[in-house]
């Protein structure tokens, strides 16, 4: 149990266009998502967090319009890249909590984000 | 945001001997920590935990020390294999979100 998924697991795209992720928790109701990036060996860094029905919650220097995030239901939240830079590219992984693990989240894969 | 620190980017062991790997942390309120295991490409897996009230933890050849009075968690993996090679970070929760340690690169020479 407790299985999140993200897709796509890599993403080319050109400078400029704008790169949608999702993260999907499989068999567990996820009322809070987390969204962290991190650059190569490097550790990982939280981006925001996000309750589901509510406004993602951004971390310090983390450009909100930048990196839109929806957690439209319990099992989904996405983060959206727009006008994506070289600079963006990372590995983003997203994480989920829910159901009775108050204090454990589960991980997903991540995605490799290449903006050339 | 939270300070979490590691004291060695990278350790190398031998096959079958322990593993020690340390973290030192600065919020004296963080009252859950955990260790995570990650593998180049993929997600961090979790590994174990332990919460503030707990010193030590053990699971399968795996152990968790936690001195809250220096603000200090080790891990300690017994008789690493070589699938055991990764990274390692620690990480703490403050009040709702988890804050990740720098990491240390586990090299388990056969």
């Amino acid at each position: 149990g407790a299985v999140v998924s993200q897709h796509p697991s890599r993403v080319i795209c050109k400078s400029g266009t704008s790169v949608k992720i999702e993260c999907r928790s499989l068999d567990f109701q996820a009322t809070t998502m987390f969204w962290y990036r991190q650059f190569p060996k490097q550790s990982l860094m939280l981006m925001a967090t996000s309750n589901e029905g509510s406004k993602a919650t951004y971390e310090q220097g983390v450009e909100k319009d930048k990196f839109l995030i929806n957690h439209a239901s319990l099992t989904l939240s996405t983060l959206t890249v727009t006008s994506a830079h070289p600079e963006d590219s990372s590995f983003y992984i997203c994480s989920a909590r829910g159901g009775t693990a108050m204090y454990e989240q589960f991980f997903g894969p991540g995605t490799r984000l290449t903006v050339l | 945001g939270e300070s979490v620190g590691l004291h060695l980017p990278t350790l190398s062991v031998q096959e079958g001997d322990n593993s020690i790997i340390n973290c030192a942390y600065s919020n004296s309120a963080s009252d859950y920590f955990i260790w995570y295991k990650q593998e180049s490409g993929k997600g961090p897996q979790f590994i174990i935990d332990i919460r503030s009230n707990m010193d030590k933890r053990q699971g399968q050849r795996v152990t968790v020390l936690l001195n809250k009075t220096v603000k200090h968690l080790s891990l300690q993996i017994a008789a690493t294999q070589p699938g055991d090679s990764a990274v390692y970070f620690c990480a703490l929760r403050d009040f709702n979100k988890f804050y990740f340690g720098s990491g240390t690169k586990l090299n388990v020479k056969p």
